[in-house]
């Protein structure tokens, strides 16, 4: 059975960057798609962008363009998404979660990292 | 963006009821549209996707319906275990994978 291990909590002060890695432990993520979601304290859930690594396809949603840049190691089986420029707005739990295409809803879900910015 | 809504914000209900929760797209979405059921402090969990396939382990009693615009997830005899709250999400736009904000299922 395929698991998303994510890396631990973070503090980060306001205007650095923050890099978070998603490792599948069981299985891959090569031949599927990974995506990068996140949820502000008591909040939804707000895509921030996605990988295909076998077809080495990168979508990020407008609103990160610019801040973000997701990436995938295949010889370690694992995606990493870093965020620059952080603003406190940014403080959320970040999840990534595998979905078997791009095209379907994602199937597996990390347990989530918590990014806190404060000065 | 297709923007995603979900009725009631909350629903209260008791062990063994049936619940019904909504969720609508702001423009279609063909049957590319899943529910998620989230615990505190824990990941979300794919309940239904394809809008009324149940996804490995999601337990009989949980159907989703619809097409379209117009999306429903029923729980036909809730147990403990389901109060939670439930998402909707929207696949067909993509990259631009959208949320709803989510029903709460209380006691």
């Amino acid at each position: 059975q395929v698991q998303l291990v994510q890396s631990g909590a973070e503090v980060k002060k306001p205007g650095s960057s923050v890099k978070v890695s998603c490792k599948a432990s069981g299985g891959t993520f090569m031949n599927y798609a990974g995506s990068w979601v996140r949820q502000a304290p008591g909040q939804g859930f707000e895509w921030v962008g996605g990988i295909v690594p076998s077809f080495g396809t990168i979508n990020y949603a407008q609103k990160f363009q610019g801040r973000v840049t997701i990436t995938a190691d295949e010889s370690t089986s694992t995606v990493f998404m870093e965020l620059s420029s952080l603003i406190s707005a940014d403080t959320a739990v970040y999840y990534c979660a595998r979905a078997p295409s791009s095209y379907d809803a994602f199937d597996i879900w990390g347990q989530g990292t918590l990014v806190t910015v404060s000065s | 963006e297709i923007v995603m809504t979900q009725s009631p914000a909350t629903l209260s209900v008791s062990p063994g009821e049936r619940a019904t929760l909504s969720c609508r797209a702001s423009q279609t979405v063909s049957s590319n549209l899943a529910w998620y059921q989230q615990k505190p402090g824990q990941a979300p969990r794919l309940l239904i996707y394809g809008a009324s396939t149940r996804a490995a382990g999601t337990p009989a009693r949980f159907s989703g319906g619809g097409s379209g615009t117009e999306f429903t997830l029923t729980i036909s005899s809730l147990q403990s275990e389901d109060f939670a709250v439930y998402y909707c999400q929207q696949y067909n736009n993509w990259p631009l994978f959208t949320f709803g904000p989510g029903t709460k299922v209380d006691i």
